[in-house]
């Protein structure tokens, strides 16, 4: 079955430092990835989805991620965090049609003062 | 579009109650997912329904557990009776059949304590 895993269960930067977090895939054909945010007490909000379209996909509040085949990652990215992307972060895929989302464990990112 | 409503936010009851967790979809998706959050677990998916109809309950966890999408706007998850180790955030979500790129849309969550 169709996985994704999240490296990292806690991530800690400083504000206006590279944000990184990390997603692998586990999957014989093309998947459907996509990265969701949870902010505290709310629920999950689109980030972005990769749609095959382009390998680097940008989604909101300055996050991209980017698909790389050859190592079966796709990477969450920000240039410059800010204190209001303290949050939990998760990566997941879509095995196939219409099938339910499969998440990762989930990353939170802390960011330091 | 309000997106999707669960209702209630906080629920706390003691063992052995019935609860019922409420769902209100997107209006014209045609999917609609629950899902349970918790430390030890992560998200979890429990029941879907397409065009109301259940299509894969394997996550349920016990039979304590149901779930029912009587039209196309409204959705119920019951546990009865209920446990101490049920104590979670339920999502419900919803989504159209527009295939793989579709993303689902959560509601804010239901957090669940049972004492």
């Amino acid at each position: 079955a169709q996985s994704v895993t999240q490296l990292g269960s806690h991530v800690s930067v400083s504000e206006g430092a590279l944000v990184l977090l990390r997603c692998n895939y586990s999957s014989s054909v093309p998947p459907y990835l996509f990265w969701y945010v949870q902010y505290p007490n709310q629920g999950l909000q689109l980030l972005l989805k990769y749609t095959s379209a382009a390998t680097l996909v940008k989604g909101i509040n300055d996050f991209e991620a980017e698909f790389k085949k050859s190592e079966t990652s796709f990477h969450l990215t920000k240039p410059s965090a800010h204190m209001s992307d303290a949050a939990e972060y998760f990566c997941a895929v879509r095995p196939s049609g219409n099938t339910p989302l499969v998440f990762g464990k989930g990353t939170r990112l802390s960011v330091i003062a | 579009d309000a997106g999707v409503i669960q209702s209630p936010r906080h629920e706390v009851t003691e063992m052995g109650q019935e609860v019922t967790l409420r769902c209100k979809p997107i209006s014209g998706h045609d999917y609609l997912f629950w899902y349970r959050q918790t430390m030890m677990r992560g998200l979890e998916l429990l029941i879907y329904f397409n065009n109301n109809v259940p299509i894969d309950d394997s996550g349920m966890p016990e039979d304590r557990f149901s779930a029912k999408m009587p039209n196309a706007s409204f959705s119920t998850l019951k546990i009865q009776p209920s446990e101490p180790r049920d104590s979670a955030v339920y999502f419900c979500a919803s989504s159209l059949a527009t295939g793989e790129t579709t993303e689902a849309f959560f509601g804010q969550g239901t957090r669940l304590t049972v004492v």
